[in-house]
């Protein structure tokens, strides 16, 4: 069972799209971040969010995180070719007190596929 | 500015052969990870550093793995014996603060 549950595995859309990708948890995280990987390298930052309700955006996406900081999405409008890779959400767990704990969690990641 | 430097990129062995991956962290970074990437159960955390010790190996999948941090500026992770179930990309990444972690290329491990 994953902590982190993304959705949907695949997506394959045409340029000019746009598209959403959800990243829900049954637990509450102190904070969640996505990650771009692409082939044959490691995965980068894009964004950490930290207080529930934040929204953020980066050119083109914009990054939400839920009210009750257990879940994130990542919206994309007017994809490109470029966008192409997996996206993977983490984040660290929080135990009742709040406290974050234990180490970097991911989800399974979401393949992109934005075709010209 | 130099990244996390990984090598090999790709190492192909048999089974029961050691294995030797090696990770050079971004100069001042006091915390060093080791992931490992599969189709299956995507990127695990093996084990992590501080400051150059161990301080959550939890995630090593058995004793056949180990890992070293003999100084802030290399580490290894070493299989021995391998199996082909190890077959994955390995990952390190380093960090200075809690929440942002840079990752390497990666080594592409395949056992045959």
């Amino acid at each position: 069972t994953q902590l982190l549950e993304q959705s949907p595995q695949f997506l394959s859309i045409q340029e000019g799209e746009n598209l959403t990708v959800y990243c829900n948890s049954s637990s509450v995280f102190s904070s969640l971040q996505w990650y771009r990987q692409e082939p044959g390298e490691g995965p980068v930052l894009l964004v950490t969010v930290v207080t529930g309700g934040e929204v953020k955006k980066l050119k083109r996406l914009t990054f939400q995180f839920g009210d009750a900081r257990k879940d994130s999405s990542l919206h994309i409008t007017a994809a490109q070719p470029g966008d192409t890779g997996l996206y993977l959400c983490a984040g660290y767990p929080t135990n009742a007190g709040g406290t974050s704990y234990g180490k970097l969690t991911f989800g399974q990641g979401t393949i992109l596929t934005v075709h010209p | 500015d130099a990244g996390v430097i990984q090598s090999p990129r790709h190492e192909v062995t048999e089974m029961g052969q050691e294995v030797t991956l090696r990770c050079k962290p971004i100069s001042g970074h006091n915390s060093l990870f080791w992931y490992r990437q599969t189709m299956m159960r995507g990127l695990e955390l093996l084990i992590y550093f501080n400051n150059n010790v161990p301080i959550d190996d939890s995630g090593m999948p058995e004793d056949r793995f180990s890992a070293k941090m003999p100084n802030a500026s290399f580490s290894t992770l070493k299989i021995q014996p391998s199996e082909p179930r190890d077959s994955a990309v390995y990952f390190c990444a380093s960090s200075l603060v809690k929440y942002t972690q840079y990752f390497g290329p990666g080594t592409r491990l395949t056992v045959l």
